[in-house]
């Protein structure tokens, strides 16, 4: 069975600052990990995914985040933080067990203060 | 334009009175899905099919249906809608199959409100 854990329901963070979003899963084999952006009043949008390769993964709006097999991790960044980043931020992994069924963890909301 | 249509986007029923939620995707994607998303629970499977007239539970079926009888459209029945089915409802659709790397793709969702 996969799982995903998405550390803090909410993350508040000054504009500039650095962004930090935790995510970590449980997987039986390698697995594929996605990141989707939720804005208000709007449907889910993929950020980025990783599936194999390079292990630091660029997405849009200068996000990005790193697969580390040895922690479980897909933990995502950005450097400096916008006004318009503030979202929830779902984590998703899929591909155990032979299933494509996607399991998404609870989201992080990010809060952006001026 | 690819996109997952959903209507309406705004609902308010009351209870007991059947509802239907529809959603087209026009990227002939075989796998779809519905969703409810409640504050502090995150995105809640309701259903899922991976391909036409295959349907399968998610994690919380009750009250639901749904139907697949053309790749497009997937709609969410409710024959008897109570409160505790307040929620906000997102369609997804993707690829599926052997495609893992295939990402999700949502519509703007329903707001549904049972009095």
């Amino acid at each position: 069975a996969q799982s995903v854990t998405q550390l803090g329901s909410h993350v508040s963070v000054s504009e500039g600052a650095l962004v930090l979003l935790r995510c970590n899963y449980s997987s039986s084999v390698p697995p594929y990990l996605f990141w989707y952006v939720q804005y208000p009043n709007q449907g889910l949008q993929l950020l980025l995914k990783y599936t194999t390769g390079a292990t630091l993964v660029k997405g849009i709006n200068g996000f990005e985040a790193e697969f580390k097999k040895s922690e479980t991790s897909f933990h995502l960044t950005k450097p400096s933080a916008h006004m318009s980043d503030a979202a929830e931020y779902f984590c998703a992994v899929t591909g155990s067990g032979g299933s494509y069924i996607p399991t998404f963890g609870r989201g992080t909301s990010l809060i952006v203060h001026p | 334009e690819a996109q997952v249509t959903q209507n309406p986007r705004y609902l308010i029923t009351v209870t007991g009175k059947k509802l239907t939620v529809t959603c087209s995707q026009n990227m002939n994607h075989e796998y779809m899905s519905w969703y409810r998303q409640d504050p502090g629970l995150g995105l809640r499977q309701i259903y899922y099919s991976m391909n036409v007239e295959v349907t399968d539970k998610g994690d919380v079926p009750e009250g639901y249906k749904v139907s697949r009888k053309e790749k497009r459209n997937f709609p969410l029945i409710l024959e008897s809608p109570s409160p505790n089915q307040t929620s906000l409802y997102f369609c997804a659709s993707s690829l599926g199959g052997g495609s893992y790397n295939s990402p999700l793709h949502f519509g703007n969702g329903t707001r549904l409100t049972v009095t």
